[in-house]
Formats: C-alpha cells, sequence, structure tokens
C-alpha cells in the first residue's frame, strides 16, 4: 500500500501562472483533504470531500479549486497563483474504518510564487 | 470556532529523559476529539496518539501518554525516554464530533532530543 501519494513534490511557478496538484488513496477512504501549511500557523484546511461527488470549503478556500475525480482521487487547482499562496500543501484521508477522526497524511508539496 | 493554542514554540530535552508539550483548546461541545501528530524534518506527518473527549482514560501508545483534562480544556503530550528520532514538530489538534473530519492544528512545537 502506498498510502496517500502527492504529485508533485516541489513546484516553483509566477505569478498569475494556474497548476494542479494530485492526491491520490489507495485505503478505500471516503473523505479526502488539503491543508496548507505555513510556518508559526500550523496546519489549515481549504477544502475537503467528505465523499465521492462532494466538496465543501474549508478555513482558508479563497483562490483555490477542488475537483473530487473519483474516490481515489482529489486534487487542488490554483487559476492563478499569488506569492501569498507559498506553502507546502498537503493531502490527507480518512475512512469509516479508521479510528474516528484519524487522518492519513501524505507527503506534501512544496510550492513557492515568485 | 474552535481554536488550539500550543504555547511552548520550541522545547529540548536530554537523551533518556521526560519531556512534556502542552495545548489547551476551547470549544463548547462535549463531544470531541483530540490527537498530537507529530512532523520529522521528513516533513511527513505521521499520528502519534489520539483521546476521545467521552473517555476519562488518558491515551497512551508506548512512551506517549496524554494528560487529558476536559474540564481545564487542556491536553498535553509527555513524552518518556526520549530518543533522538523524537526529534520533530509536534502538533496538537481538534476535532469536533458533529463537524466530522475537520481538524483544527495549534501552531507546533519544535521538540529537539540532544544526545
Amino acid at each position: 500500500n502506498a498510502g496517500v501519494t502527492q504529485t508533485p513534490k516541489f513546484q516553483v511557478l509566477k505569478t498569475g501562472q494556474s497548476m494542479t496538484l494530485q492526491c491520490a488513496q489507495d485505503m478505500n477512504h471516503n473523505s479526502m483533504y488539503w491543508y496548507r501549511q505555513d510556518p508559526g500557523m500550523g496546519l489549515r484546511l481549504i477544502y475537503y470531500s467528505a465523499s465521492e461527488g462532494t466538496t465543501d470549503k474549508g478555513e482558508v478556500p479563497n483562490g483555490y479549486n477542488v475537483s473530487r475525480l473519483n474516490k481515489r482521487e482529489f486534487s487542488l487547482r490554483l487559476e492563478s497563483a499569488a506569492p501569498s499562496q507559498t506553502s507546502v500543501y498537503f493531502c490527507a484521508s480518512s475512512g469509516w474504518d479508521s479510528p474516528r477522526g484519524t487522518q492519513y497524511f501524505g507527503p506534501g508539496t512544496r510550492l513557492t510564487v515568485l | 470556532a474552535q481554536t488550539v493554542t500550543q504555547s511552548q514554540p520550541e522545547m529540548s530535552v536530554q537523551e533518556a529523559e521526560t519531556v512534556t508539550l502542552s495545548c489547551t483548546y476551547d470549544t463548547s461541545e462535549n463531544n470531541y476529539y483530540l490527537f498530537w501528530y507529530k512532523q520529522p524534518p521528513s516533513r511527513q506527518m505521521i499520528l502519534v496518539i489520539r483521546q476521545e473527549a467521552y473517555k476519562q482514560q488518558n491515551a497512551t501508545e508506548n512512551r506517549f501518554s496524554v494528560n487529558f483534562q476536559k474540564a481545564a480544556k487542556s491536553f498535553s503530550l509527555k513524552i518518556s525516554d526520549s530518543q533522538l528520532g523524537d526529534t520533530a514538530m509536534y502538533f496538537c489538534a481538534f476535532m469536533s464530533g458533529t463537524s466530522y473530519g475537520k481538524l483544527t492544528f495549534g501552531q507546533g512545537t519544535i521538540l529537539t532530543v540532544h544526545p
């Protein structure tokens, strides 16, 4: 089992460029999440998908869009990147067979917007 | 909205000794879950321990244990017999029992274990 995988691991963008961060899980989990991690602020929830076909905003959704492509995959899109979106992005998943509330995280994507 | 506060930006401990990391939270709910996650230099987020608020017994996982004080809204992590591999950023996190899946994280505490 690979668990939660994210691509790419690193990315540098120029202001105004767009890109999509990919996330996939092979644990048959229903729920998936996108977080961003900034220095001194811990992780903050951007968007989540409680189940296939549904998505909802988290704490900091502005400037992002998401797509739950299928049960395995949940992508995060930056339509017009801004320097304020420089951060480390984590994808996570959880399932009904997990201890309630426990989320499993991917390795993260370090994004720099110049 | 819930908030989670970790008041210790950095801590250090000698190998084999015990260290306690502090966490407080604010909520008006009675049903919730609390977590400690570890983030080593590899950046991978690893679950250390989990506590259900309705359980009075403190959770333990090998060298890791918590002191859960529900009335005081305090959730500290004790690491016994510290090892060099415990060097990491530690995050306290809260999840409401009614907002399933939404984790609220504290700011993190950097723990350094010295040989």
